[in-house]
């Protein structure tokens, strides 16, 4: 079964960056687009963006376009959420899922929640 | 891309049926077959429940059906139990921004 396992939990100051990764195994990684998911504490899902492995083709959310950058290494398998400079406003869950071939998010990471705080 | 509207909560006692709308606009869930499900336990990740409008994937209860009309889209959960009882989101993709989900609704199983 494919699996997607994140990196563990951060805690943060503000202005400080953030890189967090996302694996994925058991499944051909470069051909499926991976998706960035935020839940803000007791709050619904939001979608950031979406990166296509294979040949790193990024789409981005509106909301998020311009605070954080998607990236991925396709020999690792590894996809990558980075922020240059968080604010108090990214504490949230963040995850991954792989976006499967019928346009739903089939998989998906365990989480990784990140904390900013002064 | 505003979120697409769901119900707060929604709740029933077990046995019985439910059903969770999901209200976009002819952009996203009236413009796509592609609305999917997702459940959500306490402390846990999203699971797909329904994808393309109306199909369970493999592992998950025939008791969750999905349907849409027009612009809304709509969860059936039925023969309701107490591992019902979680958060669940809808999600649609539209024109604008690739992917939109829903506000989310809570279920309780009375």
């Amino acid at each position: 079964e494919e699996q997607l396992v994140q990196s563990g939990a951060e805690v943060k100051k503000p202005g400080e960056s953030l890189k967090i990764s996302c694996k994925g195994s058991r499944y051909r990684f470069t051909s499926y687009w991976i998706a960035w998911v935020r839940q803000k504490p007791g709050e619904g899902l939001e979608w950031m963006g979406i990166i296509y492995p294979g040949d790193s083709d990024t789409r981005y959310s509106p909301s998020f376009q311009g605070h954080v950058t998607l990236s991925v290494d396709k020999f690792t398998s590894t996809a990558y959420l980075q922020w240059s400079s968080l604010k108090a406003s990214d504490t949230a869950m963040y995850y991954c899922a792989s976006l499967n071939s019928t346009r739903a998010f089939g998989n998906w990471g365990q989480g990784t929640l990140v904390t900013v705080s002064s | 891309q505003s979120a697409l509207t769901q119900p707060a909560s929604v709740s029933g006692s077990p046995g019985q049926s439910i059903t969770i709308s999901c209200t976009g606009t002819s952009s996203d869930v009236g413009g796509y077959n592609y609305v999917s499900w997702y459940q959500q336990h306490p402390g846990k990740a999203p699971k797909l429940m329904i994808y393309e409008v109306s199909n369970r994937p493999s592992g998950v209860s025939n008791r969750f059906s999905g349907s849409k009309s027009g612009n809304t889209a709509s969860l059936t959960i039925s023969g309701l139990q107490a591992e019902d009882e979680a958060d669940y989101y809808c999600s649609s993709y539209t024109s604008s921004t690739f992917y939109v989900f829903g506000t989310g609704t809570k279920v309780t199983v009375l």
